[in-house]
């Protein structure tokens, strides 16, 4: 079945950059849109932005000055930037599958940004 | 960028009884690009309902979807212990999806 998995620092200091990776099994990449989700502790859900597997990607038009994202079709992985973070930006951030509505999703992973 | 409201905010019912969740969107929207989610604690969201009124995969026919222009509806015809939880409607009709503030449906 599909499996989505992320991976990446748990702690992030202020101005730094958040560099997480989703590892994708079970489903081709290919012809595929990869999102990235997050949800601040207690709080609801942010789109992030998505890929598609040739690339192209959109962003959340309120964080697209500090995001990056990108795809490894090859090595089956797609991966989310995020620099000059505050903590804001502390949450558990979940990659998905697709560009609209998601049935595949990663279990997620708490990324908190703390000095 | 559509803004969505979901209320109310808390839903305190019984097994058994019928909730009835409303999203409601900023500007009324021409597609059914309305998607239904619900979520436990420590979980990822799972998705109930997409195209406002179609069951995902492997949901149990008490979750319906409904509604058009600005008003939307999921409704779950007769609470199960496990339903007891958060929901999220989502917009995926334009380049920047959105989320609801969700709606926590709670035990009496």
């Amino acid at each position: 079945q599909v499996q989505l998995q992320e991976s990446g620092p748990g702690l992030v200091k202020p101005s730094e950059t958040l560099s997480l990776t989703c590892s994708v099994s079970g489903v081709s990449m290919i012809s595929n849109y990869w999102t990235w989700i997050r949800q601040p502790p207690g709080k609801g859900l942010e789109w992030i932005g998505h890929i598609h597997y040739s690339g192209t990607t959109n962003y959340n038009p309120s964080l697209k000055s500090r995001v990056t994202m990108s795809v490894d079709t090859s090595n089956n992985h797609f991966s989310l930037n995020m620099n000059s973070v505050m903590a804001a930006d502390t949450a558990v951030y979940y990659c998905a599958r697709g560009s609209g509505w998601h049935y595949d999703w990663g279990q997620g992973t708490l990324v908190t940004v703390s000095s | 960028e559509i803004v969505l409201t979901q209320s109310p905010g808390t839903l305190s019912l019984s097994p058994g009884e019928r909730a009835t969740l409303s999203c409601r969107a900023s500007q009324s929207v021409t597609t059914h690009s309305l998607a239904w989610y619900q979520q436990k604690p420590g979980q990822a969201p799972r998705v109930l309902i997409y195209g406002a009124s179609s069951r995902a995969t492997g949901i149990p026919d008490r979750f319906s979807g409904s509604g058009s222009g600005t008003d939307f509806t999921l409704t779950i015809s007769r609470l199960e212990p496990e339903d007891f939880a958060l929901y999220y409607c989502q917009w995926y009709g334009s380049s920047a999806p959105t989320f609801g503030g969700g709606t926590k449906v709670e035990i009496k």
